[in-house]
């Protein structure tokens, strides 16, 4: 049980073009979901926070803007990169929390590879 | 403020040797401690946790004891296979925030035949 799936798992892009990231818990609610950035050989970074029904809560220096998080259902959560430039190539990772399954653990997407070319 | 230091890689070990990968952490109250593997092209699995001071968490044949005295959350494996290449990260969840973790730097395994 608990697990969490991301569409697409990998997409190349123009540099310029939006592209959409979709996080999704198949067999629960997620209350919370997260959105992480991996550099190559680091440690996830993150991004946003995003309750259902409400704005998501960006961390310093992440530009809501440029990185729209909508949390529209409790099991959908979505990442918009705008305007994607080649520095905004990485390994996206989403992942869920459910209050009813654990308040302690998060269960992890298997990641988005985006390149901008 | 709160932090994850764990120990750096890469770590190269022959098949059926014994695994240490230190963590420690800084945090104010009671956290809980997360080992977190991910392996090669893929998303991040959890691999064991402890949410109480003693606590021992296991999983595969990975141990990892909550020391509060020490503030620490080694992870162990008795004999590691070359299944197990892969990289460990090792996280806590503060008590005042919610469902937010908190990610060490991420340790490189890889195992020889």
């Amino acid at each position: 049980g608990a697990v969490v799936s991301q569409h697409p798992s990998r997409v190349i892009c123009k540099s310029g073009t939006s592209v959409k990231i979709e996080c999704r818990s198949l067999d629960f609610q997620a209350t919370t979901m997260f959105w992480y950035r991996q550099f190559p050989k680091q440690s996830l970074m993150l991004m946003a926070t995003s309750n259902e029904g409400s704005k998501a809560t960006y961390e310093q220096g992440v530009e809501k803007d440029k990185f729209l998080i909508n949390h529209a259902s409790l099991t959908l959560s979505t990442l918009t990169v705008t305007s994607a430039h080649p520095e905004d190539s990485s390994f996206y990772i989403c992942s869920a929390g459910a209050t009813l399954l654990s308040t302690d653990t998060q269960y992890f997407g298997p990641g988005t590879r985006l390149t901008v070319l | 403020g709160n932090s994850v230091t764990q120990m750096e890689g890469p770590v190269t070990l022959s098949e059926e040797a014994f695994l240490t990968i230190n963590c420690t952490y800084t945090a104010t109250g009671y956290p809980s401690l997360f080992w977190y593997v991910q392996y090669p092209g893929e998303g991040l699995q959890l691999l064991l946790k402890a949410t109480k001071a003693d606590d021992k968490g296991s999983n595969k044949g990975f141990e990892a004891t909550y020391r509060k005295e020490t503030t620490s959350f080694h992870l162990e494996k008795g004999s590691v296979q070359v299944s197990d290449s892969a990289v460990y990260f090792c996280a806590f969840k503060a008590e005042t925030s919610g469902s937010r973790l908190t990610f060490g730097e991420g340790t490189q395994l890889t195992v020889n035949p």
